[in-house]
């Protein structure tokens, strides 16, 4: 079993639909989780991130960590073609190097 | 904002050459990374560094070897190419202390390398 597993998709909703994203884990240490979004070609770049347990929003995106569960998400709201992407979640624990463990990465198409 | 700049986009090697992949990194970031990304197979660890000059085997280090003689810079070496090291290459930083926007690693735009 994988430390962190998440659907690869592909996941395809229209325009304006509500998006959830998961992961879950099996490492109890993870303290740190983050989302990326990948483009087609280019480099993974930093989405969100959350320490511990708990809800962070950011306009359009929701991102919730359930530490008793060991399972996030990432809400995308109102969704748009442009969210048209890989997404990839992470995880890193407290101390060491903070080298984060990822998830292979949900392919998200949105149509119009 | 955090820079991590990858020296190529894309690269074609012959089989057998030694290949020189750089990254640099301007954020004064103790970590660096280099990974490979496949379809289907998501981001593997090549080999990572926390300190200059020290260097650390992620997942699949065999073929590879890599460099860190300034804190910014980090090269991923191939020392033999081989048709199967065909892939995406990452680099990515981070900061030992992963509080508020500091939080998580910073990537390059990654190099795509074909090898023939």
């Amino acid at each position: 079993q994988k430390e962190v597993e998440q659907d690869p998709g592909p996941l395809s909703v229209p325009e304006g639909a509500i998006v959830s994203l998961n992961c879950t884990y099996s490492n109890s240490a993870f303290q740190y989780f983050m989302w990326y979004r990948q483009y087609s070609r280019k480099g993974p770049e930093l989405l969100m991130y959350t320490y511990s347990s708990g809800n962070k929003e950011d306009g359009r995106f929701t991102a919730q960590v359930d530490k008793s569960s060991k399972y996030i998400s990432l809400f995308i709201r109102d969704s748009q073609p442009s969210d048209s992407a890989t997404y990839l979640c992470a995880m890193s624990a407290t101390g060491g190097s903070y080298i984060p463990t990822f998830g292979r990465g949900t392919s998200l198409i949105v149509h119009p | 904002d955090v820079k991590v700049t990858q020296s190529s986009r894309y690269l074609v090697k012959r089989t057998g050459e030694k290949v020189f992949l750089e990254c640099v990194q301007d954020m004064d970031h103790e970590n660096m990374f280099w990974y490979r990304q496949d379809p289907g197979l998501g981001l593997r660890l090549i080999y990572f560094s926390y300190d200059v000059k020290m260097k650390e085997k992620g997942d699949i280090p065999e073929g590879y070897s890599v460099s860190r003689e300034k804190k910014e810079r980090f090269s991923l070496i191939l020392e033999s190419a081989s048709t199967n090291q065909t892939s995406m290459y990452l680099c990515a930083s981070s900061s030992h202390y992963q509080t508020g926007e500091g939080t998580g690693a910073f990537f390059g735009q990654g190099t795509r390398l074909t090898v023939v």
